[in-house]
């Protein structure tokens, strides 16, 4: 069965400075991976997703994700933090060619940038 | 397009009582799932639709818990007797059907329960 794990629960990063929230999968076969944004007492909000093509995906607000097949892993980031960017970030994954079938999520990073 | 939405956002409600959810997809969506979420977890599946199909329910999704999407537009989540353990957020989303799978999953903002 497919899973992905977010191995920090907190990261705290200062504004400007770049930040990466890490997520690394399990799956047979290939992925597809997602990352989702939730602000407090919010539903998720898409971020980005990798299906296939460049491993460097580039997503809303200013993130992006590197596919990497060899460590399977598919960490997010920024290259300058925003103090609006403090979140929680969940990791999903879906196996490939299972159809639109649900994600399945990590447990989440909370991101805290300190201004 | 105005999203996926859900209601009610709050409910506070009595152990032993029944609650019900309802979440409007989006409009053009077919695939409609439901998740819970509790404080300091990812979102975990509870079962999804394809249009009035219910096509897998999760283990978590015990007895007293039933989901329904009669026409194939709007769902229903409904949760008999409650218990404290219940008390999460119930979180919708919808997607498209076509494709291999790299369609996105559109959430709703959730709908509290809380069990008192």
């Amino acid at each position: 069965a497919q899973s992905v794990a977010q191995p920090e629960d907190q990261v705290n990063v200062a504004e400007g400075n770049p930040l990466t929230v890490k997520c690394t999968y399990s799956v047979s076969g290939n992925p597809y991976l997602f990352w989702y944004v939730q602000y407090p007492n919010r539903g998720l909000q898409f971020l980005l997703k990798y299906i296939t093509g460049d491993n460097l995906v580039k997503g809303s607000y200013g993130f992006e994700a590197e596919f990497n097949k060899s460590q399977t892993s598919f960490h997010l980031k920024k290259p300058s933090a925003l103090v609006s960017d403090s979140a929680l970030y969940f990791c999903a994954v879906r196996r490939l060619m299972a159809g639109n079938t649900p994600l399945v999520f990590g447990k989440g990073t909370r991101l805290s940038v300190i201004a | 397009d105005t999203g996926v939405s859900q209601n009610p956002r709050h409910k506070i409600t009595k152990r032993g009582q029944n609650v019900t959810f309802r979440c409007d997809p989006i409009s053009e969506h077919n695939r409609l799932y439901w998740y819970r979420q509790t404080l300091g977890q990812g979102p975990e599946f509870l079962t999804y639709f394809q249009n009035e199909a219910q096509l897998e329910k999760s283990r978590l999704l015990s007895d007293r818990f039933s989901a329904e999407r009669p026409k194939g537009s709007f769902s229903t989540l409904e949760i008999q007797r409650t218990e404290q353990g219940d008390s999460a957020m119930y979180l919708c989303a919808s997607s498209h059907r076509e494709g291999t799978g790299g369609n996105t999953i559109y959430f709703g903002e959730g709908s509290w329960l809380t069990v008192v």
